[in-house]
């Protein structure tokens, strides 16, 4: 079974340019969440998506960020006009159901912003 | 909002020795309380979870301790190894979770 996979492993991006980050999660499972981690910092909760619905984004940014999880294919999280300060890890897991279940995470894509 | 803060940020162990590494949390709703380790250019790994029904847990190594009272869990890593260098960080929640900064861990030869 394989884990969760995310792709790009590595990004770099000019400012003002789009990043688009994908994750596929495990098989069977339907949560799927996405994380910043800046370096030396903690994971920073950014959305939790469902297939087709956004459950939770309070951690996302206002503006240039968006998530989706359609019903075929991968989830995408995508930052548009790309600004030094989105340069991180960014790390997406997913669970079979919410509420108490252990998240597996990806290996995660680091973006650089030059 | 919810809050999650963890200590030590670094630790250092002779090995052999224990490491401890503690975290409180601010959401008194959490019901699940999971650790993980990251090691350099990898994504975070669950070592070992509790659920608030549960005072303690182990496995092997391993051990995790939980207070709701005080709103405290504990990681505890006994006979420490080359290997268990790494970043651990404690998370808590329920239907989301929230990380703490993490706690780098370094195991003295």
């Amino acid at each position: 079974n394989a884990g969760v996979m995310q792709n790009p492993r590595h990004l770099v991006r000019r400012r003002g340019q789009e990043a688009r980050l994908r994750c596929s999660p495990m098989k069977g499972h339907s949560h799927v969440y996405w994380y910043r981690q800046l370096p030396e910092e903690g994971l920073k909760f950014m959305v939790y998506l469902q297939k087709e619905n956004i459950i939770d984004e309070s951690g996302m940014p206002k503006e240039r960020f968006s998530a989706e999880f359609p019903k075929e294919g991968p989830s995408i999280l995508r930052i548009q006009q790309v600004v030094r300060g989105d340069s991180a890890a960014y790390f997406c897991a997913s669970s079979p159901q919410e509420l108490n279940n252990e998240q597996f995470f990806g290996p995660g894509t680091r973006l650089t912003v030059l | 909002g919810e809050n999650v803060e963890q200590h030590p940020s670094t630790l250092s162990v002779q090995e052999g020795d224990s490491a401890v590494i503690k975290c409180t949390y601010s959401d008194s709703a959490s019901n699940y309380f999971p650790w993980y380790k990251q090691e350099l250019g990898k994504g975070p790994q669950l070592i070992i979870d509790i659920r608030s029904n549960v005072g303690e847990k182990k496995d092997q190594r391993i051990a995790v301790t939980l207070n709701k009272t005080a709103k405290h869990f504990s990681l505890h890593i006994t006979e420490t190894q080359p290997e268990d260098s790494a970043v651990y960080f404690c998370a808590a929640g329920d239907d989301k979770i929230i990380f703490g900064k993490g706690t780098r861990l370094h195991i003295l030869p």
